[in-house]
């Protein structure tokens, strides 16, 4: 198994409270990514990164923040949780870009936002 | 944006059945890759397709790219309880590297 965890792997948080998950790799892979795995929408990429303080936005990133300081940590932030923020999150890494590389996957992180 | 539609969302079959799941776009990819993931769990890669046409097998499944990169299907011969799981398909973008998901299709099989 690829060696990536997730923290923590299940909270449940209040409206408007701050939330940042982590997400760490033993691969030394290049690219890492988060996702948000939601009822009838499939996995739906946040933010990403392709280096050491290099990010992106994906398609969902309004409210979501992240930073890579180093490799081996990728950190997802929410500065003010929402209901909508509700949701399986999902870390995963890639030695190559995600064109023709395998994507592996961390085992989640489910976020409850009351 | 690229878009992927899976059909059917969800599909109950009894032991030994056949079946098959579509994945299809208005929009062409440079690959396509099938996950599989079981409750509680991250997605798991079974196989990327990446020539239009391409054919892949794996054991019981049959993986097929179409020949204008713009659609997959899964087929799954004589399926198991074991087969039991979300399949998910997922499309490379031409740039970026990054891929977009179908919904995923929940597959309940009876033993």
């Amino acid at each position: 198994d690829a060696g990536i965890t997730q923290s923590p792997r299940h909270k449940v948080t209040e409206t408007g409270t701050p939330v940042t998950l982590r997400c760490h790799q033993t691969e030394n892979h290049r690219y890492m990514y988060w996702y948000r795995q939601d009822p009838g929408h499939g996995l739906r990429l946040i933010h990403y990164s392709y280096g050491v303080k290099d990010t992106d936005k994906g398609e969902v990133s309004d409210g979501y923040s992240v930073s890579r300081s180093k490799t081996e940590d990728f950190l997802l932030t929410l500065e003010s949780a929402t209901s909508s923020q509700t949701s399986v999150y999902f870390c995963a890494i890639s030695g190559r870009g995600s064109d023709t590389g395998e994507l592996f996957f961390g085992e989640g992180s489910r976020l409850t936002v009351l | 944006t690229q878009l992927l539609e899976q059909s059917p969302q969800f599909l109950s079959i009894q032991e030994g059945e056949n079946l098959t799941v579509y994945c299809n776009s208005s929009s062409v990819f440079s690959s396509l890759q099938w996950y599989r993931q079981e409750p509680g769990e991250g997605p798991v890669l079974l196989v990327t397709v990446v020539t239009g046409g391409e054919v892949k097998k794996l054991k019981r499944l049959t993986f097929q790219f179409g020949d204008a990169r713009k659609d997959s299907s899964l087929h799954i011969t004589a399926a198991q309880p074991g087969d039991t799981g979300l399949y998910l398909c997922a499309g490379a973008e031409n740039q970026g590297g990054k891929l977009i998901f179908g919904q995923g299709t929940e597959l309940s099989v009876k033993p």
